[in-house]
């Protein structure tokens, strides 16, 4: 099983609602990631998790908040978002973090879940 | 961090070869060079990767400048489904950064 699943694949939010993005690998990855992809650009990195632990906040807003709950799972909880904050949610995975890292290896993504802020 | 350089487009026709060239000038002795394409509506995926010797797998082959200051991803039989944005990536030994450019958007025409 190579999939990186996300769920919901679309989700419609207002600015004041409270929701969650879920991530699930079942690749026994140890690393897991969160970009942002706005509409004909390249997805921005957010976070990085290494082991279940927040290795990388790229200054990503307060109101997107990660979890790790186990390795297998990566979830972004939102809150009083702006509708500048509508994009293509992407996570993937790869298998190692630190040394060798991701130099030669690969991360596999999942198909994103778009979100529209109203 | 070194940075990559990317065509905006490039055009192919179905079935011949497409060669995407990156440059990466400022290029470390350690840096690794990923290749990854996003389908549209798709998450990217990973294409090829190498150090210093090129490299071939069943998607592409990716052909390394002696210098490492650049390098090319060639597609040998373009289809329909290649087409694609195709994105050269540097990524530092024991990085777990993946930083994405701008890419190169292929076309491929029927």
């Amino acid at each position: 099983d190579t999939e990186v699943t996300q769920t919901p694949k679309h989700l419609v939010m207002g600015m004041t609602n409270k929701k969650s993005l879920k991530c699930e690998q079942h690749m026994g990855h140890r690393a897991m990631y969160w970009y942002k992809q706005k509409a004909k650009k390249p997805p921005e990195l957010m976070f990085v998790y290494s082991y279940e632990k927040l290795s990388i906040n790229e200054s990503v807003p307060s109101r997107f908040s990660p979890e790790c709950p186990n390795s297998s799972l990566l979830n972004l909880h939102l809150h009083a978002l702006q509708p500048e904050d509508s994009a293509l949610y992407l996570c993937a995975s790869s298998q190692e973090v630190g040394s060798p890292g991701l130099m030669n290896t690969e991360a596999f993504f999942g198909q994103g879940t778009r979100l529209t802020v109203v | 961090d070194a940075k990559t350089t990317q065509p905006n487009s490039m055009e192919s026709n179905e079935e011949e070869p497409v060669h995407l060239p990156c440059n990466h000038s400022t290029i470390s002795g350690t840096d690794y060079i990923h290749w990854y394409r996003q389908l549209p509506s798709q998450g990217p995926e990973y294409v090829i990767h190498g150090l210093t010797s090129n490299v071939n797998n069943r998607m592409a082959s990716l052909a390394i400048a002696e210098d490492r200051k650049s390098s090319t991803l060639i597609l040998h039989r373009a289809t329909l489904r290649d087409a694609a944005v195709y994105y050269c990536i540097l990524i530092k030994a024991a990085g777990n950064k993946l930083t994405f450019g701008g890419g190169t958007r292929v076309l491929v025409k029927p």
